[in-house]
C-alpha cells in the first residue's frame, strides 16, 4: 500500500524566508509524487510533479521538490516565501493506476510580514 | 476556458434530505474522480467515473453514497439520507488520461453542511 506523512500541519514562516514543506513517502515500487496547493475556497492546484526523469524537479511559484530515496522523502522548498504563497499544501502519491492517488493531510503555511 | 465546474459551492441539508452535488469536467476530459475532505484530513479519494461507467468506487460508503456520471450532462455525487458526519468539502478532478503521472484539474469544491 502506498501512503504518504506530512510533518507539520501548521508551519510558519517570514517572509523572504526559506520554506521547507516535509514529506515522506511509503511505497512497495517506485512512486510517483505530487505537491499541489489549495487557496482558501479553491481546489488543489499542481505545483509540480515526480515521475523519474530527475530527483530535483522545479515547479510554478519558484517551488522545487528533491526525490530521495534513500529517505524516501519528497520536500518541498522556495528560497524565499511570498505572502502569496500562503495557502494549504499536499503531497500525493500515485501507483497503480491514477485513481489510487493518495494525498496527505496537508500542511498549513503561513507567511509572517 | 472553463476549469472543472462544480455545484453548488455551498449546500445546506438537514439530517435525512438529499444532497445532489455536480461536476462538469474541463472540455476534452472523460475521466471524473470525487475526493471528499474533511478538515484537518487529506483528501479521501470515493470513486472513478468514466462516461457512464463506474470503474473504482472502493472509496464509496456502502450505503446512501452513488455517483453517475451519464453520457450528456455533468456526473453527479448522491448523498442520501444525509446525517452529520456528511458535512465536509467534496471536490470533483477530471483529467484527460488515466495514467500514472497525469496531473488532475479540481473544482472549487462543494461545502456541504448537515444540519
Amino acid at each position: 500500500a502506498q501512503s504518504v506523512t506530512q510533518l507539520g500541519s501548521h508551519v510558519s514562516v517570514s517572509e523572504g524566508a526559506l520554506v521547507l514543506l516535509r514529506c515522506n513517502y511509503s511505497s512497495s515500487v517506485p512512486p510517483y509524487l505530487f505537491w499541489y496547493v489549495q487557496y482558501p475556497n479553491q481546489g488543489l492546484q499542481l505545483l509540480l510533479k515526480y515521475t523519474s526523469a530527475a530527483t530535483l524537479v522545479k515547479g510554478i511559484n519558484g517551488f522545487e521538490a528533491e526525490f530521495k530515496k534513500s529517505e524516501t522523502s519528497f520536500h518541498l522548498t522556495k528560497p524565499s516565501a511570498h505572502m502569496s504563497d500562503a495557502a494549504e499544501y499536499f503531497c500525493a502519491v500515485s501507483r497503480g493506476g491514477y485513481q489510487k492517488v493518495t494525498f496527505g493531510t496537508g500542511t498549513k503555511l503561513q507567511v509572517i510580514p | 476556458n472553463a476549469g472543472v465546474m462544480q455545484n453548488p459551492r455551498h449546500l445546506v441539508r438537514r439530517r435525512g434530505q438529499e444532497a445532489r452535488l455536480r461536476c462538469s469536467p474541463m472540455k476534452g476530459h472523460s475521466h471524473v474522480y470525487w475526493y471528499r475532505q474533511l478538515p484537518e484530513e487529506g483528501l479521501k479519494f470515493m470513486v472513478y467515473l468514466q462516461k457512464e461507467n463506474i470503474i473504482d468506487e472502493s472509496g464509496m460508503p456502502k450505503e446512501r453514497f452513488s455517483a453517475e456520471f451519464p453520457k450528456e450532462g455533468p456526473s453527479i455525487l448522491r448523498i442520501q439520507q444525509v446525517v452529520r458526519g456528511d458535512s465536509a468539502a467534496y471536490f470533483c478532478a477530471s483529467s484527460p488520461r488515466n495514467t500514472e503521472d497525469e496531473k488532475l484539474f479540481f473544482g472549487s469544491g462543494t461545502q456541504l453542511s448537515v444540519l
